[in-house]
């Protein structure tokens, strides 16, 4: 596609449920990441894939949130047992090579979760 | 640890004044990438401007330019001719060069211009 997409767009749902966060990357990027953009705050990084593989998820904030990516294109960002602090924008991003995070990202528009 | 500093919550400034947004930094390391990023109310970050350190000249992209003060750790943004369309979040970042280092962003500016 011409830019990063992101589904859905907004989403709201009830403390403890689980919630599925979708992101397609530009065609032919190797690289995905994620953030967390909560209210008042920069953003957070939560995980970046290199292809199908996450060299690094030590940015995840606990064990309810996991990610995936398949076929080296479209990931999903799963929070489990959502809680009111999960309440944040969740942007994905994607670069041509990655690696490097210095190689400039290309961002989707996020993704509004409220946890009530 | 690496961290970025933006002092200004928020800033106002009327239609095509020049603006300076401000971004200071704490690292070690002595080579490394800083950026500016643009979020508009869209949501959709965008890449403003990036300086590599090891490069002396401040970096330019049309009326946007920085003043990057490696020693004093300071990497401000310049917006001249300033157009209601620069109204946005602008957030500071950083990244050392070390393969799969992170990028750390600062908290964010939001600037309004005014008509």
């Amino acid at each position: 596609g011409a830019g990063v997409s992101q589904s859905p767009s907004n989403k709201v749902t009830e403390k403890g449920k689980d919630v599925e966060l979708r992101c397609d990357p530009i065609s032919g990027h190797t690289a995905l990441y994620w953030y967390r953009q909560s209210l008042g705050q920069g953003l957070e990084f939560l995980i970046y894939f290199q292809g199908n593989s996450a060299p690094d998820k030590s940015g995840l904030p606990s064990d309810r949130f996991s990610a995936e990516r398949t076929g080296g294109s479209v990931s999903t960002l799963t929070i489990q047992r959502t809680q009111q602090e999960d309440s944040a924008v969740y942007l994905c991003a994607s670069s041509l090579v990655g690696g490097y995070f210095q190689e400039t990202q290309y961002f989707g528009p996020g993704t509004r979760l409220l946890v009530l | 640890a690496q961290t970025v500093t933006q002092s200004q919550p928020e800033m106002s400034v009327q239609e095509a004044e020049t603006v300076t947004l401000s971004c200071t930094y704490d690292t070690s390391e002595s080579n490394y990438y800083l950026f500016w990023y643009k979020q508009p109310p869209s949501r959709q970050m965008i890449l403003v401007i990036r300086q590599e350190a090891y490069k002396q000249q401040n970096a330019t992209e049309n009326r946007f330019s920085v003043n990057f003060q490696k020693a004093a750790k300071s990497f401000s943004l310049k917006i001249s001719d300033s157009q209601l369309g620069d109204t946005a979040m602008y957030f500071c970042a950083f990244t050392q060069m070390n393969r799969d280092d992170k990028i750390i962003f600062g908290k964010g500016t939001r600037l309004h211009i005014l008509p």
